[in-house]
C-alpha cells in the first residue's frame, strides 16, 4: 500500500515480557517518528529517525524502550520488561520534508495491552 | 506538563450548528498543524499554519494562527455528522527535529 503500515495491529502481552512493534514508512520518506497515545490523550513524541540514525530520542520514557532503523526504512520499537503502564497505542509517522513542520503521515497504530 | 491546551475536550452538538475549538500555549511555535483522528486510525493532517495571523479555509473549516504564534483555533460552520471525530492540534518548534507536540484533543460528536 501507499501509506504507513504498522504490525501487529494489536498486541497483548504479560507484564515483564519483551515486545517488538514494527513500522513500514511511506517509500522514500527519510524521516520516521514514533509516538505513544494513551486513552483520551493526544500522541506523545518518543523518538525521531533521520535515515538510519536516531536524531532525537528525548521522548523515550526510560531505558526499557529502544528503537532501530538499520536500513533507513523499516523501524522497530522494542520494549523490554513491559509494565502495565506501557499499555497504549503506539503510532508511527513518516515524513519526506525538511524543514521543520512538514506534514507527517501516520500509520493506524499498534494497540499494546500489558496484562 | 501539557504544553498545548485544547478546549473544549468534549463537544456534542446538533447537525447544522457552528463550533470553535481552541488550542493555547505559552510557547511560540514555528508552525502549528491540525489533525483529525477516527477510532482505530492514525491522525490525518488537515492543515498547517506557519505565519502569525494566518487564516486558512478548508471547505467549512476555518483555521487561524494567533499573531504571536502561541495559539490557534478551528472553526467549523454548519457541522455535519461526518465531522465527528477527534481533533488534535500539534505544534513544531523552530530549529527542532520536526517532532510534534500534541494537545490532548477535542472529541466532537455531531448528532443528525
Amino acid at each position: 500500500g501507499a501509506g504507513v503500515s504498522q504490525t501487529p495491529s494489536n498486541k497483548v502481552t504479560e507484564k515483564g515480557k519483551y515486545v517488538e512493534l514494527r513500522c513500514d514508512p511511506i517509500s522514500g520518506h527519510t524521516a520516521l517518528y514514533w509516538y505513544r497515545q494513551s486513552l483520551g490523550q493526544g500522541p506523545e513524541f518518543l523518538i525521531y529517525f533521520q535515515g538510519t540514525g536516531a536524531a532525537d530520542d528525548s521522548g523515550l520514557p526510560n531505558d526499557r524502550f529502544f528503537a532501530v532503523r538499520p536500513e533507513g526504512s523499516v523501524s522497530t520499537l522494542k520494549i523490554q520488561r513491559t509494565e502495565r503502564g506501557d499499555s497504549a497505542v503506539y503510532l508511527c509517522a513518516s515524513s519526506a520534508t525538511i524543514p521543520v513542520g512538514g506534514p507527517q503521515f501516520f500509520g493506524p497504530g499498534t494497540r499494546l495491552t500489558v496484562l | 506538563t501539557q504544553l498545548l491546551e485544547q478546549s473544549p475536550q468534549f463537544l456534542s452538538i446538533q447537525e447544522g450548528e457552528n463550533l470553535t475549538v481552541y488550542c493555547n500555549s505559552s510557547s511560540v511555535f514555528s508552525s502549528l498543524q491540525w489533525y483529525r483522528q477516527e477510532p482505530g486510525e492514525g491522525p490525518v493532517l488537515l492543515v498547517t499554519v506557519v505565519t502569525g495571523g494566518e487564516v486558512k479555509k478548508l471547505k467549512r473549516l476555518t483555521f487561524q494562527f494567533g499573531d504571536a504564534r502561541k495559539d490557534s483555533s478551528l472553526h467549523i460552520t454548519a457541522a455535519q455528522p461526518g465531522d465527528t471525530g477527534l481533533y488534535l492540534c500539534a505544534g513544531a518548534y523552530s530549529g527542532n527535529t520536526g517532532k510534534l507536540i500534541f494537545g490532548q484533543g477535542t472529541t466532537l460528536q455531531v448528532k443528525p
